[in-house]
């Protein structure tokens, strides 16, 4: 089955820029899909499709999609980004099935 | 506003039975799937199923098919998830999300989640 990899936790000062990574067998062939998840909440979709932002979503968040690793960028990190990341790709082959990476804690220095 | 909204938290011993619900508004409810996703304490996301409330067409993930069914009332625009027989490991938050299953399998908007506590 398909697995996407992502690093355990990633640390950025505020101000800088943080780069969370997924990576996938192929998965610039893919359609990715980022979650934020903080603390006690819900998941909120804050990347689809690779690189579009639903509405609401800061421009400082933005993504990208090639060969074996896709890539969340948050720039200008804020305290309020500290978070759990997610990755997710859909398979909708004849044995449709949707994956979801390990997940990415973010913490703001 | 688009809108996903879980039943309230449940505490139940193993071996008991148990449905959860999610309800959505502000769209067309039959026109789009609903996934439910698991969420063990202090783990990341599990994705369990997937039901299309049109037609109530259901998959599953194969890590959850045989534990749970996941079911669907579109008159009253609402999905469920239930356990026939609880165990402890079943303790976790679960929530349902609008799934875009026809374009790229995003998950938007999710619901507040369902603790289930499962213990003797």
């Amino acid at each position: 089955s398909y697995v996407l990899t992502q690093p355990p936790s990633v640390s950025v000062a505020p101000g800088q820029t943080a780069r969370i990574t997924c990576g996938g067998n192929n998965i610039g062939s893919k359609s990715v899909h980022w979650y934020q998840q903080k603390p006690g909440q819900a998941p909120v979709l804050v990347v689809y499709d690779d690189s579009d932002r639903p509405s609401g979503i800061p421009e400082r968040f933005s993504g990208s999609n090639s060969g074996n690793t896709a890539t969340l960028t948050i720039s200008r990190v804020e305290a309020g980004d500290e978070a759990d990341y997610y990755c997710q790709v859909w398979d909708s082959s004849s044995d449709p099935h949707v994956v979801f990476g390990g997940g990415t804690k973010l913490t703001v220095l | 506003e688009v809108q996903l909204v879980q039943s309230g938290a449940e505490v139940k011993k193993p071996g008991e039975s148990l449905k959860i619900s999610c309800k959505g508004s502000g769209y067309s409810f039959t026109s789009y799937w609903i996934g439910w996703v698991r969420q063990m304490p202090g783990k990341g996301l599990e994705w369990m199923g997937i039901i299309y409330p049109g037609d109530s067409d259901t998959r599953y993930s194969p890590s959850f098919q045989g534990q749970v069914t996941i079911s669907a009332d579109k008159s009253i625009s609402t999905a469920y998830l239930q356990w026939s027989s609880l165990k402890a490991s079943d303790t976790a938050m679960y929530y349902c999300a609008r799934h875009h299953t026809v374009t790229t399998g995003r998950f938007d908007p999710w619901g507040q989640g369902t603790l289930v506590t499962v213990s003797s």
